[in-house]
């Protein structure tokens, strides 16, 4: 099994900058992804990684710490539209079955205010 | 980019009758299908993960005989919900992994389901 953390919620001031953290404990660890979700709608792609370090995508960047179990998602010059809900997702590669599981953690819902 | 095509968007339903649900891939080729359930305010919870040809693999707790998949071919995967209760009533959605991309999945979006 997987036990995926996230803060329930934070709150942030428009032009900020915010951390959202994740960790993680799995077994076969095959990279993880973060997805911003909108009540009532699919998520949306933000991130990806597979390696340690940090990737860098506009105003969202992403860091992992595989040893650590451990991700965050960063968000900067924050808009009134990024409240919403945002999801640290891992990907496992399970040997019984040979295929990979992407599972979701409990997800952080960004509230942004001027 | 990827298409996932969710069907339907939202369907009320009344209790004990079942409810199917589709999910296509568009323009590539879905050997994996997975199928997510969300209650209002949590997050996406897994509840089978379906291969195109072969059994549904269901997650802990998810009785395999109330939510029936089917991956019978490579771009559409069904979950018909049999029987349904009004504690069925969440949002489904389902997730197709497409292999060689670093942003891997795509999603459906999304289907609403009550149940009166």
């Amino acid at each position: 099994g997987q036990n995926i953390d996230q803060p329930t919620e934070m709150t942030a001031t428009e032009g900020a900058i915010v951390q959202i953290n994740c960790t993680y404990q799995t077994s076969g660890f095959n990279g993880l992804f973060w997805y911003q979700q909108h009540a009532g709608e699919a998520p949306t792609f933000l991130s990806y990684n597979v390696l340690d370090g940090l990737e860098e995508k506009g105003r969202f960047s992403s860091f992992l710490s595989r040893s650590k179990g451990y991700s965050y998602l960063l968000l900067k010059e924050l808009q009134m539209k990024d409240s919403a809900s945002y999801l640290c997702a891992v990907r496992d590669y399970e040997l019984t079955g040979g295929g990979n599981k992407l599972t979701f953690g409990t997800g952080t819902q960004l509230k942004v205010e001027l | 980019g990827a298409v996932v095509s969710q069907h339907p968007s939202r369907v009320i339903c009344k209790s004990g009758t079942s409810v199917k649900i589709e999910c296509r891939s568009l323009d590539f080729q879905a050997t994996t299908m997975f199928w997510y359930r969300q209650f209002p305010k949590q997050s996406l919870m897994l509840m089978a993960t379906s291969n195109e040809g072969s059994k549904a693999t269901y997650e802990q707790g998810v009785e395999k005989d109330k939510f029936l998949i089917n991956h019978a071919s490579l771009t559409l995967s069904t979950l018909t919900v049999t029987s349904a209760h009004p504690e069925d009533s969440s949002f489904y959605i389902c997730s197709a992994e497409r292999r060689g991309s670093g942003s891997g999945y795509t999603f459906g979006s999304g289907t609403r389901l009550t149940v009166v």
